[in-house]
């Protein structure tokens, strides 16, 4: 089993949909971010967590720390939202993050 | 915001030659890097974490004879894949932080071996 789980693994949807992607991880954590990557390649940091809930525009990302969980949420989702969304962790003092497998999401118009 | 720029964005090589790509941060110090292997369709791999001054600590299965990475500066990173093979051909991703800052990540290189 992986130390980040995300899910779902493939998500489709249609424009204006509200969209939620979660993830689960199994260790300690100093912080979680949500990353967006573009079908070119580009990683985009979206959220670094370590607790509560953050919004910032469209999205919302929270975290529940007791239950090992973070969600993500897309609002008025739009095709441009489309890219793999990637979970990832950062283990107590450790530097390198642990990732989880990615949630590829398409909005159709 | 922060910005990461990552040279070459493509490049295309023989087999047997070496190749390097270049990771700079533009506008912060960017005391740790990261550098990253992606295979299609999967998550990030981490190859090695770079640290400014000092050699860098390469991930189980990262052969750092063949994976050469140099953090000379605070700025620019470099990995560079020797004697490349075909096996080789990947996208190659980079990113920067420093401590409390969120991670910023370069565009990616793809690499192909012929």
């Amino acid at each position: 089993k992986n130390e980040v789980e995300q899910s779902p693994q493939n998500l489709t949807a249609q424009e204006g949909e509200f969209i939620t992607i979660n993830c689960s991880y199994s260790v300690g954590i100093s912080a979680l971010h949500w990353l967006q990557q573009h079908p070119g390649g580009g990683i985009v940091s979206l959220f670094m967590l370590s607790s509560g809930k953050k919004k910032h525009g469209r999205l919302i990302a929270t975290i529940n720390i007791q239950e090992k969980h973070s969600s993500l949420h897309i609002t008025a989702s739009h095709p441009r939202d489309s890219a793999v969304y990637i979970c990832a962790v950062r283990s107590g003092g450790a530097q390198k993050l642990v990732f989880g497998q990615g949630t590829r999401l398409t909005i159709n118009p | 915001g922060a910005v990461v720029s990552q040279h070459p964005s493509r490049v295309i090589c023989k087999s047997g030659t070496s190749v390097k790509i270049e990771c700079r941060s533009l506008d912060f110090q960017a005391t740790t890097m990261f550098w990253y292997r992606q295979f299609p369709k999967q998550s990030l791999m981490l190859m090695a974490t770079s640290n400014e001054g000092s050699k860098a600590t390469y991930e189980q299965g990262v052969e750092k004879d063949k994976f050469l990475i140099n953090h000379a500066s605070l700025t620019l990173s470099t990995l560079t894949v020797t004697s490349a093979h075909p096996e080789d051909s990947s996208f190659y991703i980079c990113s920067a932080t420093r401590p409390g800052s969120p991670l910023h990540f370069g565009n990616g290189t793809r690499l192909t071996v012929t």
